[in-house]
């Protein structure tokens, strides 16, 4: 998927475990994203970064961190996994687009990771 | 809260006819707009961005922005069963990031 690479792409864990999913990205763009996608609620920010180390919550962060030590990964931590953590989670990167999109900030999103938790 | 509002469908169009999908925003600070499209177990990819008020087109597909009415539209034109899929409305401003819609799922019945 252009450049976005995420793992694992399936886990089935307990409650009370950490989970630690990872984003990848080979085109060096500055902005990364983690969704989470329910059905009902569609594609929800968690948290984004703009650069090494700058990161900023969305609007459901709770229960979750992030890291971003270095410009091509983006991790996402679960502490202590729930039930209502189960989900598909999606990463993005942002970069700009061309063609019809031309002008705008693109959003580029992997293939996603599907989390169940038991 | 800035929300994106969209019908979650499903809406049903029979193969060829033009389907209309429809999308309204809460935040009048909003200044750009994208429809992405997502079949199923896949991920969103973009097919249009508008950021002025009017049409835009581009092939089968036109983008409509009405920033008066804090409304976005998508018509795909001649729709066939290979454009079966959830499509979903997102806007923002600036850096910010993306607010999206819950997404409306087009089914075209050939």
């Amino acid at each position: 998927d252009a450049g976005i690479t995420q793992s694992p792409r399936h886990k089935v864990t307990e409650t009370g475990t950490p989970v630690t999913l990872r984003c990848h990205q080979t085109e060096n763009h500055r902005y990364m994203y983690w969704y989470r996608q329910d059905p009902g609620h569609g594609l929800r920010l968690i948290h984004y970064s703009y650069g090494v180390k700058d990161t900023d919550k969305g609007e459901v962060s709770d229960g979750y961190s992030v890291s971003r030590s270095k410009t091509e990964d983006f991790l996402l931590t679960l502490e202590s996994a729930t039930s209502s953590q189960t989900s598909v989670y999606f990463c993005a990167i942002r970069s700009p687009g061309t063609g019809v999109v031309a002008g705008a900030n693109v959003l580029t999103f992997g293939a996603g990771s599907r989390l169940t938790v038991l | 809260q800035k929300e994106v509002e969209q019908n979650s469908g499903p809406l049903s169009v029979p193969e060829g006819a033009i389907a209309s999908l429809n999308c309204t925003y809460s935040d009048r600070g909003s200044q750009s707009f994208f429809w992405y499209r997502q079949y199923s177990g896949k991920s969103p990819e973009l097919i249009m961005f508008i950021y002025s008020n009017g049409d835009k087109e581009d092939g089968r597909f036109t983008a409509q922005l009405n920033k008066a009415s804090q409304y976005v539209s998508l018509l795909i034109r001649d729709s066939q069963p290979s454009d079966s899929a959830t499509y979903l409305c997102a806007s923002n401003s600036g850096n910010t990031p993306l607010v999206f819609g819950k997404g409306t799922r087009l089914s075209v019945i050939a």
